[in-house]
């Protein structure tokens, strides 16, 4: 079964400074892809970023980038230059080809303060 | 382009009662995803609809059910409502390609409480 581990609860950052959050996960599918949601205190997700296994390149969007490291099965997320509004639950997700979901890590708060 | 929509955005229902929860995808999508997630807890995967069939369920008991119409809308019904349903239940729609799916776009969620 695939698994998706965060394993930071929660994370404090100064404002104009980068965070780093965790994501390793589990599987033995050779094709898969990774997300970033970011999930404010009003609920909706949002999507950030994606990671296909294939890509050789990192992705990134913006002040977000994804640290690939496949052979270590992680998937870091770094928000460069942190803003008061990047305050939120963030959650790490995987689709896998023989697992017809996408699978969410238990998620990370972060708290950016002035 | 219009995004997810779900609806209603609240709903309270009483113990026992049926709950009808409604999502309209992305145009052009036609996977559409439901999850149920708790007061401050992580998502859980309750259905998975794509091209007009469940084609995955979580780890929830039957009274949780739902379809995908012709045009990739869905609805999740719940049946004989508990207080521990109450949760943020959360849609969202995407393609499925070559085995995976790209990337989900979600709706901005039913907050369904039961009393």
């Amino acid at each position: 079964a695939q698994k998706i581990t965060q394993t930071q609860p929660g994370m404090f950052v100064q404002e104009k400074e980068a965070v780093t959050l965790d994501c390793t996960y589990d599987t033995s599918d050779q094709s898969y892809g990774l997300f970033w949601y970011k999930q404010p205190s009003s609920g909706e997700m949002i999507f950030l970023i994606y990671q296909g296994s294939y890509d050789e390149q990192n992705a990134t969007e913006g002040r977000y980038s994804l640290n690939f490291q496949k052979a270590r099965k992680s998937a870091n997320l770094v928000i460069s230059a942190s803003q008061l509004g990047d305050s939120a639950m963030y959650f790490c997700a995987m689709s896998c080809s023989n697992d017809y979901k996408l699978s969410f890590g238990a998620g990370t708060t972060v708290t950016v303060r002035a | 382009e219009a995004g997810v929509t779900q609806s209603p955005t609240h709903l309270i229902k009483t113990r026992g009662q049926q709950a009808t929860l409604r999502c309209s995808p992305i145009s052009g999508h036609t996977s559409v995803y439901w999850y149920q997630q708790a007061l401050g807890l992580g998502l859980q995967f309750l259905l998975w609809y794509d091209e007009g069939e469940e084609r995955n369920r979580g780890n929830f008991p039957p009274r949780f059910s739902g379809r995908q119409f012709p045009n990739y809308s869905s609805e999740l019904n719940v049946n004989a409502l508990e207080l521990e349903d109450s949760a943020l239940y959360l849609c969202a729609s995407s393609l499925w390609v070559r085995g995976l799916s790209t990337e989900a776009f979600f709706g901005q969620g039913t907050r369904l409480t039961v009393v």
